[in-house]
């Protein structure tokens, strides 16, 4: 069990730009999870995943925003034209769902900021 | 629409204390309420789950209780420690959210040598 690893740990970004992050969860685990952060903030929802089906989406997650988990193992979030509001930390998540509580583990971020 | 808050917002309190994080929420129809750790840069990491049916948990120096029916969860710890510094964040896994998890805004506790 190697946790969540998240890719890259720091992007900087001109505005208008794409960037893609990547997630690799817990290998067993069968659910994923992208939440943001902004500082001082608790983690915002934007979407999950059941195996390769992404079954939740945010109002948060604009049209600029798209995420893949294809096989059902790591998952990306892409934006595109990225606006300064869109700096913060890009959390993902995995689970095991049907385990007991069904406890989230994080992986430690992709801390985003747009110029 | 479910509303965590945590108070206080910020604890300072020298080593050796005992201390209470609080977390209130809204809506009482949750599936479950977990405490997680934040470092300053880092993810989150889990301390206890208390699943709706429960009271509560306990991990180590930690406690936490949850009253559902009042919307509340408490997080004790015992014989704080500096190691204990970090931001404690408390989230509510609603039953019609679609096990999407709602963040409190956190409590930034400081433990003084």
């Amino acid at each position: 069990d190697t946790g969540v690893s998240q890719n890259p740990r720091h992007k900087i970004t001109k505005r208008g730009q794409n960037v893609t992050f990547r997630c690799d969860p817990i290998s067993e685990h069968n659910r994923l999870y992208w939440y943001r952060q902004t500082l001082g903030q608790g983690p915002e929802f934007l979407t999950y995943f059941q195996n390769e089906a992404q079954l939740e989406k945010s109002r948060l997650l604009s049209d600029r925003f798209s995420a893949e988990r294809p096989k059902g193992s790591f998952s990306t979030l892409e934006i595109q034209r990225t606006e300064q509001g869109d700096s913060a930390m890009y959390l993902c998540a995995s689970s095991l769902f049907g385990g007991a509580g069904e406890k989230l583990f994080f992986g430690s971020g992709t801390q985003l900021s747009v110029l | 629409k479910q509303e965590v808050t945590q108070i206080p917002a910020a604890l300072s309190v020298p080593e050796g204390e005992n201390l209470v994080l609080n977390c209130s929420f809204t809506d009482s129809a949750i599936y479950n309420l977990q405490w997680f750790r934040q470092d300053p840069g880092k993810g989150l990491t889990s301390l206890l789950l208390i699943q709706s049916s429960q009271r509560e948990q306990t991990s180590g120096r930690l406690n936490a209780s949850l009253d559902k029916s009042s919307g509340r969860s408490t997080l004790y710890i015992a014989a704080s420690q500096p190691g204990d510094s970090a931001t404690y964040l408390c989230a509510v896994n609603d039953l019609d959210a679609g096990n999407m998890l709602t963040f409190g805004g956190g409590t930034r506790l400081m433990v003084k040598p």
